[in-house]
């Protein structure tokens, strides 16, 4: 099956960039989605598609996706960003959705 | 305005089959291309994808658990529901029901959740 690997935290202070990656065996064929999910809360979801942003998710959200590893990047991280971050797919393969790990950012 | 919402038992019993309903407004799953997935979570874990259901009827499952899921639909209700049978203390989880477009297969917008212990 196929398999997400993403860092389990990162760390960035406030304003300073935060990229958080996704790795997989030649991701960059298949469309990455990435989640936002707060304590208590569902996941929200932030980027679709490699690198579109949802109505309502601001600017500062970012996508990348090539060779074995895809990126999500939150351009001058603000304190309410702080979350656990997952990175999806649908691997057409096996025909399963697929999630990452997770990542917690936290920001110092 | 899309929303979804789960529903069903907070306590079952090991062995117990779990029953779960997702009640869903703003779309349609006899719209071409709508689907509506279950994902679950673990307190304290990650995402884990379960099963999905499309407008046509197609059906997917985790291939880990795979022999215990039934997925179900009910148009009319606008309702999506899903059976877990033989239930474990693992199975211990918040599960989540999410809309998904069959073109680009992103979860978007997810209800609130439910959280369901398994315990005796």
């Amino acid at each position: 099956s196929y398999v997400l690997t993403q860092p389990p935290s990162v760390s960035v202070a406030p304003g300073k960039t935060a990229r958080i990656t996704c790795g997989g065996n030649n991701i960059g064929s298949k469309s990455v989605h990435w989640y936002q999910q707060k304590p208590g809360q569902a996941p929200v979801l932030v980027i679709y598609y490699d690198s579109d942003r949802p109505s309502g998710i601001p600017e500062r959200f970012s996508g990348s996706n090539s060779g074995n590893t895809a990126t999500l990047t939150i351009s001058r991280v603000e304190a309410g960003d702080e979350a656990d971050y997952y990175c999806q797919v649908w691997d057409s393969s096996s025909d399963q959705g697929v999630f990452g790990g997770g990542t917690k950012l936290t920001v110092l | 305005q899309v929303t979804l919402r789960e529903s069903g038992p907070a306590l079952v019993k090991p062995t117990q089959t779990l029953t779960l309903t997702c009640t869903f407004s703003g779309f349609s799953l006899s719209t071409s291309g709508m689907c509506v997935s279950w994902i679950r979570q673990p307190p304290g874990k990650a995402l884990e994808w379960l099963a999905r259901i499309d407008w046509d009827d197609d059906k997917y499952y985790s291939t880990s658990l795979k022999t215990r899921l039934t997925i179900s639909k009910d148009t009319s209700k606008n309702q999506v529901v899903l059976t877990m049978t033989n239930m474990d203390p693992v199975d211990t989880a918040t599960y989540y029901c999410a809309r998904i477009f069959e073109m680009g297969n992103w979860f978007d917008p997810w209800g609130q959740g439910t959280l369901v212990t398994v315990s005796s």
